[in-house]
């Protein structure tokens, strides 16, 4: 199973760009890679997903390098509103299984 | 449209009772998974259900959990003789089960307690 290592904790400024990134150095063939953001008391939201180059959807983009041992989600101007926790999600999506999060980042975002 | 539901959204029990986690999906999709989140610890992956079946069962904590999905739509978790460190927030995704990518849909979890 990939094993996935993720920073603690990070702080940003409204109006920033913050970047995450995630290790995943055992990351198997058909793993691919999803980011989740998680509030107090809810369950995850998608944030994006890719496997490898880079995917950029309306909320953030995902950067993969070629070797795939790591990724970094990129979010353009966070405000207060993303304060979260954000995890990384490595697996199989084809078949389901072996599916490893990070330990999540929690993202504190001041005014 | 509706999400991911699940029920009871809270349930406390008594250690060594069995209980029973229930999972309805989003209508038409094939994929769901089952995940726990112990408090203020990250996220574990438990089991996953293409249609009906479980490819593999190994992330299933012990033998005292059990999962099963029928008609390809709910799935309910069970837990027999719960111990203290059962407890946690089980949670439920499901996907539509498309094979390039997919995207996971998590309900609002269940947040169980063992007295």
């Amino acid at each position: 199973l990939a094993k996935t290592t993720q920073p603690i904790s990070m702080d940003s400024y409204e109006g920033q760009e913050v970047n995450i990134t995630c290790s995943h150095n055992n990351i198997a063939t058909n793993d691919y890679i999803t980011w989740y953001q998680q509030f107090p008391s809810q369950g995850p939201r998608f944030i994006i997903q890719g496997y490898k180059t880079k995917v950029t959807n309306e909320v953030a983009s995902l950067f993969i390098p070629a070797d795939r041992k790591s990724s970094t989600l990129s979010l353009p101007r966070v405000s207060l509103s993303d304060t979260a926790v954000y995890y990384c999600l490595v697996g199989d999506v084809f078949y389901g299984q072996n599916f490893v999060f990070g330990p999540g980042t929690r993202l504190s975002v001041l005014p | 449209g509706a999400g991911v539901s699940q029920s009871p959204s809270n349930k406390v029990t008594e250690k060594g009772k069995d209980v029973e986690l229930r999972c309805d999906p989003i209508s038409g999709h094939t994929a769901l998974y089952w995940y726990r989140q112990s408090l203020g610890q990250g996220l574990e992956f438990l089991i996953y259900f293409q249609g009906n079946s479980a490819p593999d069962k190994s992330g299933l904590p012990s033998d005292r959990f059990s999962a099963e999905r029928t008609g390809g739509s709910v799935s309910t978790l069970t837990i027999q003789r719960t111990q203290q460190e059962d407890s946690a927030v089980y949670l439920c995704a499901s996907s539509p089960g498309h094979f390039n990518t997919d995207t996971q849909y998590f309900g609002p979890g269940t947040r169980l307690t063992v007295l």
